[in-house]
């Protein structure tokens, strides 16, 4: 069964950092495409990075510089590392596993919300 | 704004059929597949249909996806109270280089 457990998330002032991490079970997160997706208090879902099983990555334009994705093979998790980080970027970021070959999540995480506020 | 265009509310009585619009261009459902999510507030989202029309196992099959052209539907029948959620329609955009969400669509079951 896959399960996605992200962890990391909090309150943090403008211009800082966090690191976000997911772990995974039931499959193997370097053979995967994996995705984060964020989304604002009441608002709509928002691509933020995927991470292909060759180790490509791709960003939205507006973390792009900011944000890196990247997987850890040892511990089989998948995290986000945030600088800079803006008001706007405040939102639940969800860990998600796609579809096989997709650009979209088939599976996702409960959610760990970042709060960037002074 | 979002690329993918969706209705903000649609809504249904039980047992009804209702359908979810969702708009776009050539660069993205036009020349891609669409996926649809479901997601309850509180909650993450669900898969509830992946490449136009499949459904995931353990999707009941009264949950239906169908794309013409540069506009996809998602549409589900025999509707009950547990269907109330927020349906997020999303697609590769060729322009953009990037996976696109439509607005989201609120559904009421009256």
């Amino acid at each position: 069964e896959v399960q996605l457990v992200e962890t990391g998330g909090g309150l943090i002032q403008p211009g800082g950092s966090r690191r976000l991490s997911c772990a995974a079970s039931g499959f193997i997160v370097s053979s995967a495409f994996m995705t984060w997706v964020r989304q604002a208090p009441g608002r709509g879902l928002e691509w933020v990075a995927t991470i292909f099983a060759d180790g490509t990555t791709i960003y939205t334009v507006s973390v792009k510089g900011r944000f890196i994705i990247s997987r850890d093979s040892s511990r089989n998790t998948l995290d986000l590392q945030m600088n800079s980080l803006r008001v706007e970027d405040t939102a639940f970021y969800y860990c998600a596993k796609n579809l096989w070959g997709n650009y979209f999540p088939e599976y996702w995480g409960q959610g760990s919300l970042v709060t960037v506020s002074s | 704004q979002s690329v993918l265009t969706q209705p903000p509310s649609v809504s249904g009585t039980p047992g009804q059929r209702v359908t979810i619009s969702c708009s776009g261009s050539s660069s993205n459902i036009g020349g891609n597949t669409v996926n649809w999510y479901q997601q309850v507030p509180g909650t993450a989202p669900k898969l509830v249909i992946y490449n136009n029309n499949q459904r995931p196992s353990g999707v009941p099959d009264r949950f239906s996806g169908s794309k013409s052209g540069t506009s996809a539907s998602l549409a589900i029948s025999g509707l009950q109270s547990e269907d109330e959620a927020d349906y997020y329609c999303g697609a590769w955009d060729d322009s953009l280089k990037d996976p696109v969400f439509g607005g989201g669509t609120k559904l009421t079951v009256l």
